[in-house]
């Protein structure tokens, strides 16, 4: 079946600093890949997506490279700042297949300290 | 309304008690999906509803759990005699339904089982 992997965290970073955030999945057939964020006290909300092969999905300085030959999807930003921290999450849905619920991963959470 | 509101935000109950908990997903939105989110954990997939197609419930992880939503618009989620690994945060999204995925998610219901 479907399963999404992020590195584990709490990710502490100082403010500017650059962030990478690992996301492997697996996966029958060709999915869509996204990154969801969570800011504290909030829901969840989408943050980027790419839903084919060597796109780039961006958003809030944030940027996120569908490498199917890797099966990744690592999160980056240049230069973090405090009001980036969160809980980032990874996920995929199956484009091929009826099933429309996304495959989540485990969520990892980042800490910017000024 | 503006946005997916779930209730109650916080539920306690007891052992073997049953609970409700209630989504009011976008107006106009067509898809709507329950996810449970265990400390520490993923989202993991609950059920799917989609217009007047027949729910997708693979993810109900027993016949204590069921789901039913009006239309579209009000989803229940019922939890027939709760058991302490029922804790957990319960999560409700939803989305236009078309192939545009971005999912809009509730505050959730944080079920706190004693």
């Amino acid at each position: 079946g479907n399963s999404v992997t992020q590195m584990e965290g709490p990710v502490t970073l100082s403010e500017e600093a650059f962030l990478t955030i690992n996301c492997t999945y697996t996966a029958t057939g060709y999915p869509s890949l996204f990154w969801y964020v969570q800011y504290p006290g909030e829901g969840l909300q989408l943050l980027l997506k790419a839903t084919k092969a060597d796109d780039k999905g961006s958003n809030k300085g944030f940027e996120a490279t569908y490498r199917k030959e890797t099966t990744s999807f690592h999160l980056e930003k240049g230069s973090v700042q405090v009001s980036d921290s969160a809980v980032y999450f990874c996920a995929l849905r199956q484009m091929d297949t009826g099933r429309r619920a996304l495959t989540f991963g485990s969520g990892t959470r980042l800490q910017v300290q000024p | 309304g503006a946005g997916v509101s779930q209730s109650p935000s916080n539920k306690v109950t007891e052992k073997g008690k049953d609970v409700e908990l209630r989504c009011d997903p976008i107006s106009g939105h067509t898809a709507l999906y329950w996810y449970r989110q265990r400390l520490g954990q993923g989202l993991e997939f609950l059920i799917y509803f989609q217009g007047n197609s027949a729910p997708d419930k693979s993810g109900l992880p027993s016949d204590r759990f069921s789901a039913e939503r009006t239309g579209e618009s009000v989803s229940t989620l019922t939890i027939q005699r709760t058991q302490q690994e029922d804790s957990a945060v319960y999560l409700c999204a939803s989305s236009s339904g078309t192939t545009n995925e971005k999912l809009f998610f509730g505050s959730g219901t944080q079920l706190s089982v004693l």
